[in-house]
């Protein structure tokens, strides 16, 4: 059973640009969230979408958005790139959205320059 | 607001010898789960182990343990047994109980497995 994708592994951006991740959830997951990683914020949850609607948000501005699809897969769009959005983007799935069930992908390094 | 807090940013253990991370929490949820992620330098979060707060039973998964004071909002992971491979970080979350809770992290535990 193939894990969590995520796509790009890495990806290099300049500052005002925007960017697009991917994440292919596990066969069945209707649940994808997504967390960003920073040495000084931590892991901090930025969305939740379940069946192609978001069922939960964080505490991220505007500029930071996603959508999932009818195969559950979902991608995360950045507009405006700034600096500080240099980060670790992890994605978990799981059948219901329940986070005792989460499965995380191995990340996508995003690089603002 | 849920709250994680992990107070030792860094421990070293020697090989085959147990540590102990420690991690306190904060919520006004009834019913909630706790987790121990481990993140190694692969980067993906692969779960250690999780722990129902409603079970006043201890969590284990092989060399893994965990001792849960619900009253104290203390859950501290034992690694015993310690190998070269559970070099990584560790990190201790928590969400509410039921679909649609995220995780809430605290900001880490670096453990080196040192020969």
């Amino acid at each position: 059973k193939a894990g969590v994708t995520q796509t790009p592994r890495y990806l290099i951006k300049t500052r005002g640009q925007q960017v697009t991740l991917s994440c292919s959830p596990i066969s069945g997951h209707r649940s994808v969230s997504w967390y960003q990683q920073t040495p000084g914020q931590g892991l901090q949850f930025l969305f939740e979408y379940f069946s192609e609607t978001q069922r939960n948000k964080g505490n991220f501005p505007g500029r930071f958005s996603g959508r999932q699809f009818s195969n559950s897969r979902s991608e995360m769009n950045v507009s405006t790139l700034e600096l500080g959005d240099s980060a670790l983007y992890l994605c978990a799935s799981s059948l219901s959205g329940t986070p005792s069930e989460a499965f995380f992908g191995q990340g996508t390094r995003l690089t603002v320059v | 607001a849920q709250t994680v807090t992990q107070s030792q940013p860094e421990m070293s253990v020697q090989e085959a010898e147990t540590v102990t991370l420690s991690c306190t929490y904060d919520t006004s949820e009834n019913n909630y789960y706790l987790f121990w992620y481990k993140q190694p330098p692969s980067r993906q979060m692969i779960l250690v182990i999780r722990q129902e707060a409603y079970k006043q039973q201890n969590a284990t998964e092989n060399r893994f343990s965990v001792n849960f004071q619900k009253a104290a909002k203390s859950f501290s992971l034992k690694i015993s047994d310690s190998q070269l491979g559970d070099t990584a970080m560790y990190f201790c979350a928590i969400a509410r109980g039921g679909s649609q809770g995220n995780l809430i992290f605290g900001k880490g535990t670096k453990l080196s497995v040192k020969p």
